[in-house]
């Protein structure tokens, strides 16, 4: 089955600095990758994601790459913010089986 | 839409009781999944449904669990008997079937054995 590798587990960034995270998956079925952001007491949420066909996605202060090749991608933020705090996990989807699977997350914390 | 919406939000049960989560896809999603959250094994899929079949139970860790979706508005996911080690976050999320969107999640169901 697939599995996916994120690190790092824990990042903590001065606000205004960037932030990466980054994903390495093994099944080369695996065709879209979604990235969710959870806050405390929520469940997770997508904030950005990116089709197999497609190197690079950007969202405002987020973007997202994409190696097929080597099996890994990655989540930039940018200009990082206090709200930005949260727990990010990367996921690695095959659409034709209609499952995703999670990485272990990473905790972003934002200090002002 | 309101949103995938999961009851409990809270359980607090003891060990060896029957436990019964509950969970309401967001209209018209055909595809619903169950995950657990637990600070040692982070986010694992449990169950997953097209169109209100199971299409892979691997995930489940043991015969105490079971999930069901009678129709297409509605899903359970049972522990029985429940012991101290299912403490966790039960999500529900939806989605449409075989395609590129995203995964709803739920708000999760907080279970605590004792």
């Amino acid at each position: 089955g697939e599995n996916v590798e994120q690190h790092p587990s824990t990042l903590s960034v001065q606000e205004g600095d960037s932030a990466v995270i980054k994903c390495t998956y093994s099944d080369s079925a695996s065709n879209y990758f979604p990235w969710y952001k959870q806050e405390l007491g929520k469940g997770p949420q997508l904030i950005i994601d990116i089709r197999s066909n497609v190197g690079e996605k950007k969202d405002q202060r987020i973007a997202v790459t994409l190696n097929k090749t080597a099996k890994h991608f990655s989540l930039h933020i940018t200009e990082t913010q206090p709200e930005d705090s949260a727990v990010y996990f990367c996921a690695a989807t095959n659409t034709n089986a209609g499952k995703s699977t999670f990485g272990d997350g990473t905790t972003l914390t934002v200090k002002p | 839409d309101a949103g995938v919406i999961q009851s409990p939000r809270h359980e607090v049960t003891e060990m060896g009781q029957e436990v019964t989560l509950r969970c309401k896809p967001i209209s018209g999603h055909n595809s619903l999944f169950w995950y657990r959250q637990t600070m040692m094994r982070g986010l694992e899929l449990l169950i997953y449904f097209n169109n209100n079949v199971p299409i892979d139970d691997s995930g489940m860790p043991e015969d105490r669990f079971s999930a069901k979706m009678p129709n297409a508005s509605f899903s359970t996911l049972k522990i029985q008997p429940s012991e101290p080690r299912d403490s966790a976050v039960y999500f529900c999320a939806s989605s449409e079937v075989y395609s590129y969107n995203e995964q709803f999640f739920g708000p999760g169901t907080r279970l605590t054995v004792l």
